[in-house]
């Protein structure tokens, strides 16, 4: 298997863009997870799906932020409209299981910078 | 909720010396742990957990970590640091809520550096 998918690796935008990051679990895994990773804030959980549902978004900052998964193997996180504030490296993870012992795969991530 | 601390932003080593890592976590509940390691410009790899067996716990690349309940600890350490373990590790604590343990929260990392 690939792993984790994310794209692009790279994005560069303006503020008040559109941005909108996608994200493709490895196959069977049935739980995803959207990650921000700052300097300042370390790595926070957005939002996480099982089965294809959000089951919490309580970590999505603002409503300007939000996250889709049409199906078992893709996902998009969208940002709009973005802000300089929103430059981080967002990461997408996948498992599989119920239980929280099981590993997370994490992809390589998006660097998103917003200028 | 679960919590993670981990003491130290930074640790810089010997090759060759212990390299010790600290983390503490806040639980109500037999918690899952976790470490992860992160080298640049890539995703998060997990290097061992805790998952209520046996207390120390062996990873990848010869890294080991103790859990503690009496100290709410679970340190990571290695006898003896490589070049190649430079990196970022991140202790988590998986957060439990209605129907299982689904949540990871990491704690803010510690980025280990390694000299000659």
């Amino acid at each position: 298997d690939a792993g984790v998918i994310q794209s692009p690796r790279h994005e560069v935008t303006e503020m008040g863009q559109e941005v909108t990051l996608r994200c493709k679990p490895i196959s069977g895994h049935d739980y995803l997870f959207w990650y921000r990773q700052t300097m300042m804030r370390g790595l926070e959980l957005l939002i996480y799906f099982n089965n294809n549902v959000p089951i919490d978004d309580s970590g999505m900052p603002e409503d300007r932020f939000s996250a889709k998964m049409p199906n078992a193997s893709f996902s998009t996180l969208k940002i709009q409209p973005s802000e300089p504030r929103d430059s981080a490296v967002y990461f997408c993870a996948s498992r599989i299981g119920p239980n929280g012992n099981e590993k997370l795969f994490f992809g390589s991530g998006t660097q998103l910078s917003v200028l | 909720a679960q919590s993670v601390t981990q003491l130290g932003s930074h640790v810089s080593v010997s090759e060759g010396a212990l390299v010790l890592l600290r983390c503490n976590y806040s639980s109500s509940v037999p918690p899952y742990l976790f470490w992860y390691v992160q080298y640049p410009n890539q995703g998060l790899q997990l290097l061992l957990k805790y998952t209520s067996a046996a207390t120390l716990v062996k990873g990848i690349n010869g890294f080991e970590a103790e859990f503690k309940k009496s100290e709410t600890s679970f340190h990571l350490t290695k006898p003896s640091a490589h070049m190649s373990d430079a990196a970022e590790y991140f202790c988590a604590v998986s957060d439990r809520e209605a129907g299982g343990y689904n949540k990871l929260i990491f704690g803010a990392g510690t980025r280990l550096a390694v000299h000659p």
